[in-house]
């Protein structure tokens, strides 16, 4: 089955520097990496998503960049901001027909200090 | 939408005892999902229902663990004995089809 590790497990940044997020996958097959954030006491909530046949993906502050041909994947935010700090989860799913089965990395807990 | 609903949010429990954790998914939609989230372990996903049919529990830990989705608005996850290293928090999470998934804000379930 796919496995995806995630790096750096904690990061902290200066409130308005750049974070980035690096996710690592090993199913050749898989096509669809959605990233998620997690505030405490809360479900993960989609922030993000790439699907295989781009290479990168911009919404305001935060850019997700995918390699197929390393099998990487990366979560970019710009200008950093105190309501960024939460836990982030990359994820990747291969295609199975009907719903794909998407494996999570095990989070990336980012802090910003203002 | 009032979004995944899950009761209850806390629940302590003794050893051996069975604890039924309950999911309401957003109306309209036809996938399910149980995941159990630890330190440890990560997020982890127990089983899914497409159509309030199980597609896929292998990642049910043991027999322990069962899960029931006896229409499309609700969703039992049950563990019968619990043991203390069943404490995590446990989210369900519903999709339409597509490929986001929407999580209610978990139970968090300690075993003592």
């Amino acid at each position: 089955g796919e496995n995806v590790e995630q790096h750096p497990s904690t990061l902290s940044v200066q409130e308005g520097d750049s974070a980035v997020i690096k996710c690592t996958y090993s199913d050749s097959a898989s096509n669809y990496f959605p990233w998620y954030k997690q505030e405490l006491g809360k479900g993960p909530q989609l922030i993000i998503d790439i699907r295989s046949n781009v290479g990168e993906k911009k919404d305001q502050r935060i850019a997700v960049t995918l390699n197929k041909t390393a099998k990487h994947f990366s979560l970019h935010i710009t200008e950093t901001q105190p309501e960024d700090s939460a836990v982030y989860f990359c994820a990747a799913s291969p295609p199975s027909g009907g719903y794909q089965k998407v494996t999570f990395g095990t989070g990336t807990k980012l802090q910003v200090i203002p | 939408d009032a979004g995944v609903i899950q009761s209850p949010r806390h629940e302590v429990t003794e050893m051996g005892q069975e604890v039924t954790l309950r999911c309401k998914p957003i109306s309209g939609h036809d996938y399910l999902f149980w995941y159990r989230q630890t330190m440890m372990r990560g997020l982890e996903l127990l089983i899914y229902f497409n159509n309030n049919v199980p597609i896929d529990d292998s990642g049910m830990p043991e027999d322990r663990f069962s899960a029931k989705m006896p229409n499309a608005s609700f969703s039992t996850l049950k563990i019968q004995p619990s043991e203390p290293r069943d404490s995590a928090v446990y989210f369900c999470a519903s999709t339409k089809g597509n490929y986001e998934q929407y999580f209610g804000p978990g139970t968090r379930l300690t075993v003592t």
